[in-house]
């Protein structure tokens, strides 16, 4: 139980376009999901919460207008970079909670960003 | 605000001995703990998880973990280390209250030697 995917697993984009980056509680309902960003070798620097049928709650120093996220159903949460640019290369790693009480996160394989 | 230390960024150990990794953590009361595994290129497991009750726990895969309130630490043990062990281990402090937010330790990289 508590299953989450991503989708892509990896994707390369040019410049200036934008791409989404899918994420799905695959049997259960997340009413909270998480974004991550992580740097090689590096941690996990949370990006944003978000709460399904509200706005992301973002992290300090974090876009919101570069990367939008919604999380328009219990079981879905898609972050979009919009005009990305190399910098934005990472990997990005979703995860969901499974109850409003219970803080662990389950994670998703996350999705490798590579902008050219 | 909360915050986690792992001072090991990287240990080597050979395959059958016993492990721990090191956390010390920083919260202004009990705080909600994990320890977590990450294969390369891959998201993290959860390998245990201490909310409250005895303070040592158990996980997958083998690992313990105790709690030290004194020593505001939250190591992650193994008797007997696999060579399938070797990853990336990531301990985590999450607060009680609001969005429950988890902070993320650095890292310690694994490595395993036969």
């Amino acid at each position: 139980g508590a299953v989450v995917s991503q989708h892509p697993s990896w994707v390369i984009c040019k410049s200036g376009t934008s791409v989404k980056i899918e994420c799905r509680s695959l049997d259960f309902q997340a009413t909270t999901m998480f974004w991550y960003r992580q740097f090689p070798k590096q941690s996990l620097m949370l990006m944003a919460t978000s709460n399904e049928g509200s706005k992301a709650t973002y992290e300090q120093g974090v876009e919101k207008d570069k990367f939008l996220i919604n999380h328009a159903s219990l079981t879905l949460s898609t972050l979009t970079v919009t005009s990305a640019h190399p910098e934005d290369s990472s990997f990005y790693i979703c995860s969901a909670r499974t109850g409003t009480s219970v803080p662990e996160q389950y994670f998703g394989p996350g999705t490798r960003l590579t902008v050219t | 605000a909360q915050s986690v230390t792992q001072p090991d960024i990287h240990i080597t150990v050979s395959e059958g001995a016993s492990l721990e990794l090191r956390c010390n953590y920083s919260y202004g009361a009990t705080p909600y703990l994990f320890w977590y595994v990450q294969s390369p290129g891959q998201g993290l497991q959860l390998l245990l998880k201490y909310f409250s009750g005895d303070t040592l726990v158990q996980g997958i895969k083998g690992f313990e973990a105790e709690f030290k309130r004194s020593q505001s630490s939250f190591n992650l043990r193994k008797p007997s280390v696999h060579w399938s062990d070797a990853a990336e281990y990531f301990c985590a402090v999450g607060a009680r209250g609001g969005y429950q937010k988890v902070t993320f330790g650095t890292g310690t990289k694994l490595q395993v030697i036969p």
